[in-house]
């Protein structure tokens, strides 16, 4: 198993782009999320579904979008990247929310210029 | 709004010393779980306590659930090079189980 996979690595992006960070994950969880990693800050949760077709916004959704269509799958979309999303950004799956193992991809390195 | 605030922030101690993570949160959770990161990757799961008043041993490392399920202590006695991490402690408040809620991060480098 990959467990859960994210790409790409870094990016970098210029204010007012868009681009869609993947994450993917083969352990059949129906749990998936999106948080963003910032010094001082720890882990801020951005959107998170309980499973394919079902969403939900976290502490932070303005400016992201998700969709889950399928079990596997769960990528976040930055609509018009501005410089407060530079972040790192990491995907992460479990069998539920509470009191289950988060695992979480590799992350995301992101910077807006 | 964060719910979760760790203390200390920074931690930098001598191999061989004791310390103590702190955990806490006006909020009551239905369980609590405490992760280490290491640079450039995910952070992984330590452990998971879920009763008021709960201790977990792990090793050298000893985690505990308050009674009233608002805050969390990691204890880690005599400090390795190897616990140097970032620890953070993530849980789901009563109401709202779906949304897993991180701590601020307590970042602990051991000195050898």
């Amino acid at each position: 198993n990959a467990g859960v996979t994210q790409t790409p690595k870094f990016q970098v992006l210029k204010t007012g782009q868009s681009m869609t960070l993947q994450c993917a994950q083969d352990m059949n969880h129906e749990y998936m999320s999106w948080y963003r990693q910032d010094p001082g800050m720890g882990l801020r949760l951005i959107h998170y579904s309980v499973g394919a077709g079902i969403t939900d916004q976290g502490e932070v959704p303005n400016g992201y979008n998700v969709s889950r269509s399928t079990t596997e799958d769960f990528p976040l979309r930055l609509l018009s990247a501005a410089p407060s999303q530079t972040s790192v950004y990491f995907c992460a799956s479990s069998y539920g929310a509470r009191s289950y193992e988060q695992y979480f991809g590799p992350g995301t390195r992101l910077t807006v210029t | 709004t964060q719910l979760l605030e760790q203390s200390p922030q920074f931690l930098s101690i001598q191999e061989g010393e004791n310390l103590t993570v702190y955990c806490n949160s006006s909020s009551v959770f239905s369980s609590l779980q405490w992760y280490r990161q290491e640079p450039g990757e995910g952070p992984v799961l330590l452990v998971t306590v879920v009763t008021g008043g709960e201790v977990k041993k792990l090793k050298r490392l000893t985690f505990q659930f308050g009674d009233a399920r608002k805050d969390s202590s990691l204890h880690i006695t005599a400090a390795q090079p190897g616990d140097t991490g970032l620890y953070l402690c993530a849980g789901a408040a009563r109401g709202a189980t779906n949304k897993l809620i991180f701590g601020t991060g307590t970042l602990l480098a051991v000195q050898p």
